[in-house]
């Protein structure tokens, strides 16, 4: 079975910390995203990935950066926590261009800024 | 760029009973709808999609339909079961581009039963 893995399903960090989300994919995917999700404004992106090493900003970057080093691995990076960014962080990843079966997600990690 | 408006936010239907999504579109360009349902502690999983040169796709109890002049597309479960559940996703694409999906704000799904 396919999966996109995420290392946490719940995180607490305190304001000001530096935040590491980790996702993993087995499924060979080119493609990889994090979005966040609140309550009444659906899932919005954050930053997306087409290639090792290459990364493009979503709708809501600032505050966030990423990291691709490998291909089957995509990190999201708070790089000061803020209370404002208290949510639910999803990992997806999908294959190549023809967006063949859609985005497979991760689990999501639940993130608590204190 | 692209905006997907979503409604409604909220929906409770009787078991057997039938419910609708409906979903609107800005971007004429995008030409791939993508449904997905979010059960409770789950990321969002893909149940039905469509592409806009078919105007209607059905999977068993599932039917989505697509109307590109309007920009409006549709999720339809017929004969609702308590699994049913959940929070449902829509979205709209340009398939063969970068894939950056917008998706609508979501539309939870209760089944009384």
């Amino acid at each position: 079975d396919v999966k996109v893995t995420q290392s946490s399903r719940y995180l607490v960090k305190r304001t000001g910390e530096k935040v590491f989300l980790e996702c993993v994919q087995d499924m060979d995917h080119e493609n990889m995203f994090w979005y966040r999700q609140d309550p009444g404004l659906g899932l919005r992106l954050i930053y997306f990935s087409y290639d090792v090493k290459m990364k493009e900003k979503g709708d809501i970057p600032e505050g966030y950066s990423v990291s691709r080093e490998k291909k089957e691995r995509f990190s999201l990076i708070l790089e000061s926590a803020s209370t404002n960014q208290t949510s639910m962080y999803l990992c997806a990843s999908s294959s190549g261009q023809a967006l063949r079966g859609g985005y497979t997600f991760g689990s999501g990690t639940r993130l608590t800024v204190v | 760029g692209e905006n997907v408006e979503q409604h409604p936010s909220t929906l409770s239907v009787q078991e057997g009973d039938s419910a609708v999504i409906k979903c609107t579109y800005s971007d004429s360009a995008s030409n791939y709808f993508p449904w997905y349902k979010q059960e409770l502690g789950k990321g969002p999983q893909l149940i039905i999609d469509i592409r806009s040169n078919v105007g209607e796709k059905k999977d068993q109890r599932i039917a989505v339909t697509l109307n590109k002049t309007a920009k409006h597309f549709s999720l339809h479960i017929t004969e609702t079961q308590p699994e049913d559940s959940a929070v449902y996703f829509c979205a709209a694409t340009l398939s063969g581009g970068y894939q950056k999906v917008t998706f609508g704000t979501g539309t939870k799904l209760q089944v009384i039963p």
